[in-house]
This record gives structure tokens, sequence and C-alpha cells, in this order.
């Protein structure tokens, strides 16, 4: 157990909805990440927060959006979603900024979109 | 961040050691070399990490060499448990040290 908390686990919606996935980090971990991973894309990374603020982002399509709240869970939000936007996104924590802090990976959410 | 190059599969027995080789020829002075594997859709799960010096925790052993070129993961006694994509990454600093993720290479525990 990683200790980062992915909910829901599983999320079927239609195209052109708009969904909402949650993430609840490590205790103590300021840094938030999410990626995508698909099946002809691999994991990609796609937006970093450290305590509420962006830091980094990635490949991230402007139909998406994410944020960190003060008590350091994040939401990745997808709005008009499209077919192509089925995938597994998994969100990650470390403690800080630097290179010497692992990710550490929760076990993702899979979204199908029909 | 630099580029690391995996070979796509691997094969070893149970009970033996699988190492896993990295190459990152073009890695700088302050990057670090991370290994993470995913067992099928998990998520990614994080192994070791180091910068210059050889490290071992309970899972593995990370060897680096010399002029940190190269580096190998060894998995001293392999499990059916431990069939994984492995990925080595090498993690440079700058304002956000993301992980990038390459394709990995498949290691294939058999009985």
């Amino acid at each position: 157990d990683s200790g980062v908390t992915q909910t829901p686990k599983h999320l079927i919606t239609a195209t052109g909805q708009r969904v909402t996935l949650r993430c609840s980090p490590r205790s103590g971990d300021l840094s938030v990440y999410w990626y995508q991973q698909s099946l002809d894309q691999g994991l990609q990374f796609l937006i970093q927060y450290y305590n509420g603020e962006e830091r980094a982002k990635g490949n991230i399509l402007e139909r998406f959006s994410a944020q960190q709240f003060p008590d350091l869970h994040s939401e990745l939000n997808l709005s008009s979603l499209e077919l192509g936007d089925s995938a597994l996104y998994f969100c990650a924590s470390s403690s800080g900024q630097g290179e010497n802090s692992p990710l550490h990976f929760g076990n993702g959410t899979r979204l199908t979109v029909t | 961040d630099a580029k690391t190059t995996q070979p796509p599969s691997m094969d070893c027995a149970e009970g033996r050691a699988a190492n896993l080789p990295c190459n990152h020829s073009t890695i700088s002075g302050n990057e670090y070399v991370y290994w993470y594997r995913q067992i099928h859709s998990q998520g990614p799960q994080y192994i070791i990490h180091g910068l210059k010096n050889n490290e071992t925790n309970e899972m593995a052993s990370l060897i680096i060499t010399e002029d940190r070129k190269s580096s190998t993961l060894i998995l001293p006694h392999a499990t059916l448990r431990d069939t994984a994509v492995y990925y080595c990454i090498v993690r440079s600093g700058g304002s956000n040290y993301k992980l990038t993720f390459g394709k990995g290479t498949l290691l294939t525990v058999n009985p």
C-alpha cells in the first residue's frame, strides 16, 4: 500500500460529460502529480501541484484541469469527454520538490468513456 | 531529462537473480537514477533510487557504474509476483522533478 488513495476506482461515462477524479496524498506529502496511461501512449505526465500551487504542466488538454486544496488533496477535472480520454489516471505524491524524494503512486482510476 | 535505454523484455527463472540493465549515457551529475515497476495496470511501484553509490533495500539492489552511464537493478530471488514492467528513469532537478516514463522492460519470471 503506497498510502496514496484515489477515488473512484472505476468510472464509466458518456461522451460530452464531465467527471472529477480525487486523490489523497500520503500523510505529510506536499507534492501531487497526475499521470494518464492509455494503451498506446504509456504513462504521460499531466500536471503537478506543490502545497496548493501549480508547478508544472505536461501533456494536459485544455479540457482538463486540476487543483490542490488546503488539506492537500487534489482533484482532476475532465470535461467534454471524448472516447480517446478512456485511460487509467494515476495520482502520485512526494514529500517535497527535491529529486531525492520518490513519487508514490495510487492504484488509479480507470475511466471508460462510451 | 536524460534518456534511458532498456531491453524490451527479459526472462528469469523463479528463485534466480534477475538483473535488469539500463543505459543512461547522457546523465548529468545531479540526476538520480530511479527504478519503478508496474504490475498489470496497478499503479507504478517505487523500488529504489540512487545518485552515485550502490544502494540496497528490502526489495532490490541498484548498481551504478562508476561513470554513471549505466545501472543494473538486481532482484536477488525472483518470484512469480515479480513479473512486471520495470522502468528505469533518470530524474533531473528543475522546477517540477517529475518522472518521465519510457517503455520499460517486461520481466517475466518463469516457474
